[in-house]
């Protein structure tokens, strides 16, 4: 049980360039989460999905893109990288009731360099 | 909206220090409460969480109390190691609500 991973770990982009980065659970989660860290800001909230085939937008969706296809997997593009986006992002997942109380679980997280 | 605030960082203590984190919040509503850490280079995991007054939340020696009179989820831990050294998040999620907010982190280092 591996729980959430993502991939990569570390990547580093020239600016306008895209790309993907990929989260996947074991858990059978119904909700999962796409997140970034800056510094001082804590975690905000980028996208989200509440099942297979549905997203919706966070708090910070600008410049993002997601897309739920399996149920185990959660995408996160970049069409066009910038500067700004240079973060860490987290990945979360939790199970399917959306209870106020519901546990998430984070993966490790993926450090993004946009030069 | 919903927000959280937390005591500003870095924290540093000697080890067997007592700990107190401070979390006050603002939010419509009985939210749950949460205390996430995240050791270094890793991501975050669920300290605790109280999910109504006066309740307590407690794990690995770490205790927290939902206070609504105070809208308060202090964090503390009566003895810390060095183990303990990480990044702490208060988080809420209120009902009809899938996304957590978070504070800002507090970053915790115990020397020896």
């Amino acid at each position: 049980n591996a729980g959430v991973t993502q991939t990569p770990k570390f990547r580093v982009l020239k600016t306008g360039q895209s790309m993907t980065l990929l989260c996947a659970q074991d858990m059978n989660h119904e909700y999962m989460y796409w997140y970034r860290q800056d510094p001082g800001m804590g975690l905000r909230l980028i996208h989200y999905s509440v099942g297979e085939g549905t997203t919706a937008k966070g708090e910070v969706p600008d410049g993002y893109n997601v897309s739920r296809l399996k149920k185990q997997n959660f995408l996160l593009g970049l069409e066009s990288a910038a500067p700004s986006q240079t973060s860490v992002y987290f990945c979360a997942s939790s199970y399917s009731t959306g209870e106020i109380q519901e546990t998430q679980y984070f993966g490790p997280g993926t450090r993004l360099l946009v030069l | 909206g919903n927000s959280v605030t937390q005591m500003e960082g870095p924290v540093t203590l000697s080890e067997e220090a007592f700990l107190t984190i401070n979390c006050t919040y603002t939010a419509t509503g009985y939210p749950s409460l949460f205390w996430y850490v995240q050791y270094p280079g890793e991501g975050l995991q669920l300290l605790l969480k109280a999910t109504k007054a006066d309740d307590k939340g407690s794990n690995k020696g770490f205790e927290a109390t939902y206070r609504k009179e105070t809208t308060s989820f202090h964090l503390e831990k009566g003895s810390v190691q060095v183990s303990d050294s990480a990044v702490y998040f208060c988080a809420l999620k209120n009902f009809g609500n899938e996304k957590l907010t978070f504070g800002t982190g507090t970053r915790l280092t115990i020397i020896p």
